[in-house]
């Protein structure tokens, strides 16, 4: 448990859907990230939120729209997805931007049909 | 690790043998490089890490070696143990813009018992 959790653990969606995925850390950390884990790419992190507001977006595509409510929290809004976005979705915080140590939730593996 | 699907390199051990994985990385201003370590069904989990002004860190059971000259991190494990597998990702963290992090396609250990 590394005190990061994601909801839903699963998601499929249609390709006219509207969905969100959930962040939730309790660990006092005041910076989250959204990051991409596909099969064919490495790695990929999509957004930087630091106390709550935004620092990186590292040219995500519209539909994938992030929002940062408090300090504790992090979405993921999605809309008109593709099925090249189907990808494991990690969300991830650290007490800084600075820290090398980012904790990681368990992902959201999201299937678009 | 969710990054089944990826033709990842693979490393096999015995256990209790001391296992090594390598990882190249390209961007020389880079400020620090890190080790995270994915198991099957889990985000990837800080191992640790090393700042670009050194060569050697040591941690429980792991080393870390840097060779800036041919752009080359190592992670060691002595006395590899079978929770020791999973997919191992080395990353980057630029020093002109801490919000990043970059991260390698990833090496998977397997230890076999």
């Amino acid at each position: 448990e590394t005190g990061v959790t994601q909801t839903p653990r699963h998601l499929v969606m249609g390709m006219t859907n509207k969905k969100s995925l959930k962040c939730e850390q309790h660990l006092g950390h005041n910076a989250m990230y959204w990051y991409k884990q596909s099969a064919k790419k490495p790695l990929e992190l999509m957004f930087v939120y630091n106390f709550k507001e935004q620092t990186e977006n590292n040219s995500v595509p519209s539909r994938f729209s992030p929002e940062c409510p408090n300090s504790s929290h992090l979405f993921l809004h999605l809309h008109t997805l593709q099925p090249e976005d189907s990808a494991l979705y990690l969300c991830a915080s650290s007490q800084a931007t600075a820290n090398t140590e980012a904790f990681f939730g368990q992902g959201t593996r999201l299937t678009v049909v | 690790g969710e990054s089944v699907g990826l033709h990842l390199p693979t490393l096999s051990v015995q256990e209790g043998d001391n296992s090594i994985i390598n990882c190249a990385y390209s961007n020389s201003a880079s400020d620090y490089f890190i080790w995270y370590k994915q198991e099957s069904g889990k985000g990837p989990q800080f191992i640790i890490d090393i700042r670009s002004n050194m060569d050697k860190r040591q941690g429980q059971r792991v080393t870390v070696l840097l060779n800036k000259t041919v752009k080359h991190l190592s992670l060691q494990i002595a006395a590899t143990q079978p929770g020791d597998s999973a997919v191992y990702f080395c990353a980057e963290k630029p020093r002109y813009n801490f919000n990043k992090f970059y991260f390698g396609s990833g090496t998977k250990l397997n230890v076999k018992p």
